[in-house]
């Protein structure tokens, strides 16, 4: 089964540093990837997905996240950080042929200081 | 407009209850999901339904029904509630429920068992 690895609990950045969220997952094929942002006290909000082709995939709100396949990774980054970024970030994995199960990581907490 | 909205909010209620919380899409998608949050923020499905069928089923109390009276809304109906039930619950709905496709979320029901 699949399943998806988010090493960081916890990360707090100054705004306009920027910033890279760690996900590694765990497929013996190419999955499909997700990164998910919750604001606090809302649902999730889709930031950006790779299925296949260019590696380097662009979102909204200025993400962008590289799919490694070598590494079994799709990390998110951002340049410069905005305090309106402070969040939880969730990334998610699907399997090719499967019901539209995804499997989600534990989250990011993300906090910004001014 | 809202995409994915689910009612209540907000649901306090005492052990041994039997509630229920109501999601309606209006993105004309034929697959609907339901998911569990728990306190650390960990997500997990728990049904999907495409065009009114169950296809996915994960290991979940048979306390937990839910029911899709048409393709844009799937509701949730828990019986006897239990503390270990609280949790936000999340509604999503996506295009196709035999390919993966990014999901969009509802706003979560925040559920609390006392």
């Amino acid at each position: 089964a699949q399943s998806v690895t988010q090493p960081d609990i916890h990360i707090t950045v100054s705004e306009g540093a920027s910033l890279e969220l760690r996900c590694n997952y765990s497929y013996g094929a190419t999955p499909y990837l997700f990164w998910y942002v919750q604001s606090p006290g809302q649902g999730l909000q889709l930031l950006l997905k790779y299925f296949s082709g260019d590696t380097l995939v662009q979102g909204i709100k200025g993400f962008e996240a590289e799919f490694k396949r070598s590494q079994s990774s799709f990390n998110l980054r951002k340049p410069s950080v905005h305090w309106s970024d402070a969040a939880e970030y969730f990334c998610a994995v699907g399997v090719p042929g499967t019901a539209s199960k995804l499997t989600f990581g534990t989250g990011t907490r993300l906090q910004v200081t001014l | 407009d809202t995409a994915v909205s689910q009612t209540p909010k907000y649901l306090v209620t005492q052990m041994g209850n039997d509630k229920s919380i109501k999601c309606e899409q209006n993105l004309g998608h034929d697959t609907m999901y339901w998911y569990k949050q728990d306190s650390k923020k960990f997500l997990k499905i728990m049904f999907s339904y495409n065009n009114k069928e169950l296809i996915i089923n994960e290991t979940v109390p048979n306390r937990f029904s839910p029911k899709s009276p048409d393709k844009a809304h799937l509701n949730l109906h828990i019986n006897s509630l239990e503390l270990g039930d609280s949790a936000v619950y999340f509604c999503a709905s996506s295009q196709a429920g035999t390919s993966i496709h990014e999901q969009y979320f509802g706003p979560g029901t925040r559920l609390t068992v006392t």
